[in-house]
């Protein structure tokens, strides 16, 4: 199973801010989700990124607003833009296992406050 | 618009009895469908998944029930363990890589 750590685990800021998450994975991996979850709400997919081409954003989400890097195989950033009390939230980093079909295992999320 | 529903955000269990946890979606073209356990402070992490060609998979002591014709799926936990105490989320997909959740329903299993 790939290990993924997110760098930082928490942090709080102010608004109009940016924050930058880090998502290292311990392998090369294609695919790259990058997830949201508001308090008491469902996960909710952000962006794929793939290393090599611009990320697919969800219906919701810009690129202005959540811009990503996908610099090699094993590592992502999303930058939080110009934040919101509303982008409080836990922000994850996923992979495809390749094992099974349509497992993603999760990085520990990065839990962000905006005052 | 919602298209995975957990309608109970709690359930408390007994030690040794058995978990149902619920799910609902709405939207037909789903062929897949997986369960997450998240602990606090940690990522979800697989549990179980069944595609839409089947009823039922079974992984231990966990069974996921899948009905098609009422778009519902249950998770079911036999014996619960204190240690199955978390947030249990469903997740869904179409014949893509992209995984829609529910909000979750958090499981509390006491002695």
């Amino acid at each position: 199973s790939a290990v993924i750590s997110q760098k930082p685990s928490r942090d709080i800021c102010q608004r109009g801010t940016s924050l930058t998450i880090q998502c290292q994975v311990d392998s090369q991996v294609t695919m790259m989700f990058w997830y949201r979850q508001q308090p008491g709400q469902s996960l909710t997919l952000i962006a794929t990124a793939n290393q090599g081409s611009e990320a697919t954003y969800e219906s919701g989400f810009v690129i202005d607003k959540f811009p990503i890097s996908r610099p090699n195989l094993t590592f992502s950033t999303l930058t939080v833009s110009n934040m919101s009390p509303e982008d409080s939230s836990i922000y994850l980093c996923s992979v495809t296992s390749g094992r099974i079909y349509n497992e993603q295992f999760f990085g520990p999320g990065t839990r962000l406050t905006v005052l | 618009d919602q298209q995975v529903k957990q309608n109970s955000p709690s359930l408390s269990v007994q030690e040794g009895r058995i978990s149902i946890l619920n799910c609902d979606y709405t939207n037909s073209m789903f062929d897949y469908f997986l369960w997450y356990k998240k602990y606090p402070a940690e990522g979800p992490t697989f549990l179980i998944s069944i595609s839409s060609i089947k009823d039922k998979n079974e992984d231990g002591r966990f069974t996921v029930f899948l009905n098609k014709s009422a778009k519902h799926l249950s998770l079911h936990i036999v014996p619960s363990q204190p240690g199955d105490s978390a947030v249990y989320f469903c997740a869904a997909s179409a014949n893509t890589d992209k995984l829609i959740f529910g909000t979750g329903t958090r499981l509390q299993v006491f002695p």
